[in-house]
């Protein structure tokens, strides 16, 4: 059970947008701790897709966004592709564990 | 090029010991976080822990503080995972990552997969 809750899936057509949340709490995202998200495909290593709640590395195309409020944080995708079909994780620091959480991960299937 | 080279799958028998290595170049080893994370079969990510190479600095997880030992060698830009008696439930990817503790984790490793079978 994770400090930082996902939803397990979403699934969304193609062209459409789909929202990830992560809920947190005071001790995390609600203490203003940032919030990064990855993106992760079967067999490979997490790629960092936002950071900072709200920045996309160089690279990240910007159908991809983050966002936070109080002890919450979404990764929206627009113009939902195939190619987007993957794990996704976010991460904060907390507190209470003095240390950085992940939350359980979403599975995004693109129908 | 930043990159964090990981060494090979392991395959040990549960109360073997067990050290895995995380190689980095391309910017100064001495200066940034290297964390650890593992992934259990089918599963998410877990923090472990994580080290400051400059001084060696560790803090760990809970959950997995006194299971496993991270230290760090600067003059070979190399981080490590250590563990002293492995169990079956150990089986898992490992990820290192360069991180700090409350930050993103920008560049990864590409993970070592240790097997815990008897």
């Amino acid at each position: 059970q994770s400090v930082l809750t996902q939803p397990p899936s979403v699934s969304g057509a193609p062209g459409q947008r789909v929202t990830i949340s992560c809920t947190g709490s005071i001790s995390n995202i609600g203490a203003g701790y940032e919030v990064h998200w990855y993106q992760q495909f079967p067999g490979t290593a997490p790629k960092l897709l936002i950071f900072a709640n709200t920045n996309r590395p160089s690279g990240v195309p910007d159908r991809f966004s983050g966002s936070k409020s109080g002890t919450s944080a979404s990764l929206a995708i627009t113009g939902l592709q195939a190619e987007d079909e993957a794990d996704y994780y976010c991460q904060s620091y907390d507190t209470g564990l003095s240390g950085s959480v992940f939350g359980g991960g979403t599975k995004l299937t693109v129908l | 090029e930043v990159q964090l080279v990981q060494s090979g799958a392991e395959m040990r028998k549960p109360g073997e010991s067990l050290k895995i290595s995380c190689k980095a170049s391309g910017y100064s080893f001495s200066n940034y976080w290297i964390a650890w994370v593992r992934q259990m079969p089918g599963k998410g990510l877990e923090w472990m822990g994580i080290i400051y190479p400059g001084d060696s600095d560790a803090t760990y997880s809970p959950s997995f503080q006194g299971q496993v030992s991270i230290s760090a060698d600067k003059s070979m830009n190399t981080a490590y995972l250590r563990w002293s008696s492995l169990k079956a439930t150990d089986a898992a990817m490992y990820f290192c990552a360069r991180s700090s503790p409350a930050a993103q984790a920008d560049y990864w490793g590409q993970g070592t997969l240790v097997s815990v079978s008897s």
